[in-house]
């Protein structure tokens, strides 16, 4: 089984700064990661798919990068709306794995 | 638009089988690369995915709860069933189902049910 590690655990950013959450996988993926966001109560949403291919409607401010085991995903100027957990999931071996997320608060 | 909405009890002894069924809307599984997955959190944890189901009717089980997992789906109905044996409440968390996509390899879920959160307990 794949391990998806991610970090930090807990990222404090002020609103309008820039956020960089990483992801390391336990051996290659590939670019078959994706990445979701959640917040308290809700399900979570596709953010990016195939490593770096923004989901349908997802702002232009979150990108996301990197192949093979380590991956990033950026918002490059926080909005209130983003302080969420993030989580990301590899599919280039079963089974299917996600991080234990890291959560985005306000500084 | 696309929805699914999970339903199934709330709260299931030890011992039980749990049996949970995803209604969906605006997509049809029998369309080639689509699927349909479900994953699990526990409160206050992470994402746990448990099984998905192709439109070829292809399945695959997470290796560690492969034992208690089966899923079907009824393709005139648009409905996936999920059934967890011998449920403990280790197993207690909210189930979401959500529509897989797999194109050129790659695969994701989107969009997600709300989830329906099942309690273990006596």
């Amino acid at each position: 089984e794949i391990v998806m590690t991610q970090s930090p655990a807990t990222l404090s950013v002020s609103p309008g700064e820039r956020a960089t959450l990483s992801c390391r996988a336990s051996q290659s993926v590939s670019s078959n990661l994706a990445w979701y966001q959640q917040k308290p109560g809700q399900a979570p949403r596709l953010l990016i798919y195939g490593a770096s291919t923004r989901a349908t409607g997802i702002p232009a401010r979150f990108s996301g990068s990197g192949s093979g085991t380590e991956f990033t995903l950026t918002i490059s100027s926080l909005q209130s709306e983003d302080f969420a957990v993030y989580y990301c999931q590899q599919y280039n071996n079963w089974p299917i794995t996600f991080g234990q997320g890291t959560r985005l608060e306000i500084k | 638009q696309i929805t699914l909405k999970e339903s199934g009890p709330t709260l299931v002894k030890p011992t039980q089988t749990l049996t949970l069924t995803c209604t969906f809307s605006g997509f049809s599984l029998s369309t080639s690369g689509v699927g349909v997955g479900w994953i699990r959190q526990p409160p206050g944890k992470a994402l746990e995915w448990l099984a998905l189901i192709y439109w070829n009717d292809d399945k695959r089980y997470s290796p560690s709860l492969k034992s208690r997992l089966t899923i079907t789906k009824d393709t005139s109905k648009n409905q996936v069933v999920l059934t967890m044996t011998n449920m403990d409440p280790v197993d207690t968390a909210t189930y979401y189902c959500a529509r897989v996509l797999m194109v050129y390899a790659i695969l994701w879920f989107d969009p997600w049910g709300q989830g329906t959160l099942v309690t273990v307990s006596s």
